[in-house]
């Protein structure tokens, strides 16, 4: 069975500081997508990143970064000069290639609060 | 970019009636719809996979008889909370995304609806 772990539920920071997402998965699939999404207290969800299990090349995305491990399954996500715009619930999520498609599996998400 | 629309965003319903929801697809055909159930301050768990023209696909635990969902176009998927009560009250979000050729294909980031926020009195 898949399995995500986000083991920081909630992480407070100060505008301007850099915030590091922790983002551990489990599956026994060879091919799977890992995903962020971020969910602002409106409620809906946001796609901000995705990379496969074949492309462990980490990027940057403006203020948005990743680092995708994959011999310790994990798959971090930083917010570079957080914003106070950037105060959300943040989700890793792992889907699989399979006869599924893009279902996902969620963690337990970590709540971000940017104080200015 | 993909648009998927999700109504009502809210709803208040009193205990033992029954409430739709509905999950559209905007610009692209959606051949398969997932509907998620998040309780506050938790994370989002799959409830069911839509596929159009044939039976959902639930989730261990899920009751499908209690949640009824109908994927009968390629743009619109509904959920039907029947007899609801409060321990029903949540968050519930769909998700969609188009067959292999389709440009929000098989392996595209999954789009949500903004979610319904469903209270049960």
């Amino acid at each position: 069975a898949q399995k995500v772990t986000q083991a920081q539920t909630e992480i407070s920071v100060v505008e301007k500081e850099d915030v590091t997402l922790d983002c551990v998965y489990e599956t026994r699939d060879t091919t799977y997508y890992l995903f962020w999404y971020k969910q602002p207290p409106s409620g809906e969800l946001v796609f901000l990143i995705r990379r496969n299990s074949f492309d462990e090349q980490n990027e940057i995305s403006g203020r948005y970064s990743w680092n995708f491990q994959k011999s310790t399954s994990s798959f971090n996500f930083t917010i570079t000069a957080s914003q106070v715009v950037d105060s959300a619930v943040y989700f890793c999520a792992l889907s699989d290639t399979g006869a599924a498609g893009n279902k996902l599996t969620f963690g337990g998400g970590t709540r971000v609060l940017v104080k200015p | 970019g993909a648009v998927v629309s999700q109504h009502p965003s809210w709803v208040i319903c009193k205990s033992g009636t029954s409430v739709k929801i509905e999950c559209r697809s905007l610009d692209f055909q959606a051949t398969t719809m997932f509907w998620y159930r998040q309780f506050p301050k938790q994370s989002l768990m799959l409830m069911a996979t839509s596929n159009e023209g044939s039976k959902a696909t639930y989730e261990q635990g899920v009751e499908k008889d209690k949640f009824l969902i109908n994927h009968a176009s390629l743009t619109l998927s509904t959920l039907t909370v029947t007899s609801a009560h409060p321990e029903d009250s949540s968050f519930y979000i769909c998700s969609a995304r188009g067959g292999r050729d389709s440009l929000i294909g098989y392996n595209s980031p999954l789009h949500f609806g903004n979610g319904t926020r469903l209270t049960v009195t």
